[in-house]
């Protein structure tokens, strides 16, 4: 089982659509949770990080954790073509050092 | 400075040559990471630095691979004798404390073509 799993798309969604990306990690003890956007060609952009079970909302991102079932989840509102992107998942496990990435899941919006 | 500088951008070398990429953190931030990324790949780390101290060097490739950090600052990732397969681009991090709770903050990235 890999340490941080994410479906790897593509996911397409209508303009105007909640696209709603899932992550799931393997160490329970995994206490810090971030969420990147890669577009084509360029670095890794955060855009929420989250450390306590339930939801935090940013403008049109919601990252929520459920650290009971692993899971942790990015919901995008009101979906643009400009959100269309690789989506990264990433875990701290247990406070060390170490932040585990899953592969992405690219996400295009339609316009 | 503003955010995590790499350079050079992009960098065409030829099989056999040596390469230093290098990576200015954002001030004051205490720990700095290399990551690689191949096409279409996830990323893969190579090496994290708490201050000067590489504590893991665990995810180098080979020997060929090494990296410093001076001064708390500047670090410097070198491939000696470069292969094909060193072709990718190589992404820089930092964090403020390094311990896992604070975001990483990535830099542009050097494009690595071995030819």
């Amino acid at each position: 089982q890999k340490e941080v799993e994410q479906n790897s798309g593509p996911l397409s969604v209508p303009e105007g659509a909640i696209a709603s990306l899932n992550c799931t990690y393997s160490d329970r003890g995994s206490q810090s949770f971030f969420w990147y956007r890669q577009y084509s060609g360029k670095s890794p952009e955060l855009i929420m990080f989250i450390y306590s079970n339930g939801d935090k909302e940013d403008g049109r991102f919601t990252a929520q954790l459920n650290k009971a079932s692993q899971y942790v989840s990015l919901l995008i509102r009101d979906s643009q073509p400009s959100d269309s992107a690789t989506y990264l998942c990433a875990v701290n496990p247990s406070g060390t050092y170490k932040y585990i990435f899953g592969t992405g899941t690219r996400l295009k919006v339609l316009a | 400075g503003a955010g995590v500088s790499q350079s050079p951008s992009n960098k065409v070398t030829e099989k056999g040559k040596d390469v230093e990429l290098r990576c200015d953190p954002i001030s004051g931030h205490t720990a700095l990471y290399w990551y690689r990324q191949s096409l279409g790949q996830g990323l893969e780390f190579l090496i994290y630095f708490q201050g000067n101290s590489a504590p893991d060097k665990s995810g180098l490739p080979s020997d060929r691979f090494s990296a410093e950090r001076t001064g708390g600052s500047v670090s410097t990732l070198t491939i000696q004798r470069t292969q094909q397969e060193d072709s990718a681009v190589y992404l820089c991090a930092s964090s403020s404390r390094g311990q896992g709770s604070s975001p990483l903050h990535f830099g542009n990235g050097t494009r690595l073509t071995v030819t």
